[in-house]
């Protein structure tokens, strides 16, 4: 069976600092990914999604970046984050083409002081 | 990017009532949409989905009914539980995207 992990569960962060969280699909291959970001009470914005290593496509500009350097990890990153970075965020995955859910992971907290 | 709406934010039902959890979307060109329930700190749970061929479908306690000449998606839920309050979503799936609405958060009264 297909499970998805992502790490760590809960991140505290100054302003400023760098960011790397990481998501990982095990079960299956050349899964689509996604990032998701949620505020609090609201609902989920897409930021990313990849349909392939190396192929990333953007929603929002952003200080945030994605790269997919294996087939199954996917990795969100920030340089210099932003209190408005905080949130929570989600990676996700699907079988590619229309038809089949996403599968989401258990998210991360993310808290920029 | 397209959106995803939902007509009700809030909804509280007493236990062993029906629940029905409406939504509105935008792209008539949308063939798949799924409703999803997340509880608080996790990410959202498939429930249930339905492609744009259809019209109705069942699950355990669950049922989708898609109206695609008013591009309008409901959920029912029968026998309402306390295990069932949480925020559900609806979403679309368009070419390699999905779109979630804000959501509606279901309380259910004990």
């Amino acid at each position: 069976s297909q499970t998805i992990h992502q790490w760590p569960a809960t991140l505290v962060q100054p302003v400023g600092s760098p960011l790397s969280l990481e998501c990982t699909v095990e079960g299956t291959s050349n899964p689509n990914l996604y990032w998701y970001r949620q505020a609090a009470g609201r609902g989920l914005q897409l930021l990313f999604y990849s349909v392939g290593i190396g192929q990333i496509s953007s929603e929002v500009p952003q200080n945030l970046s994605a790269s997919r350097p294996q087939d199954r990890q996917f990795i969100l990153s920030s340089k210099k984050l932003l209190l408005s970075d905080s949130g929570f965020y989600l990676c996700a995955w699907s079988r590619a083409g229309i038809g089949s859910p996403l599968h989401f992971g258990n998210g991360t907290r993310l808290t920029v002081t | 990017g397209e959106s995803v709406g939902l007509h009700l934010p809030t909804l509280s039902v007493q236990e062993g009532d029906n629940s029905i959890i409406n939504c509105a979307y935008s792209n008539s060109a949308s063939d798949y949409f799924i409703w999803y329930k997340q509880e608080s700190g996790k990410g959202p749970q498939f429930i249930i989905d339905i492609r744009s061929n259809m019209d109705k479908r069942q699950g355990q306690r669950v049922t989708v009914l898609l109206n695609k000449t008013v591009k309008h998606l409901s959920l029912q839920i029968a026998a309402t539980q306390p295990g069932d309050s949480a925020v559900y979503f609806c979403a679309e799936n368009t070419v390699n995207q999905f779109y979630f609405g804000t959501g509606t958060s279901l309380t259910v009264i004990p």
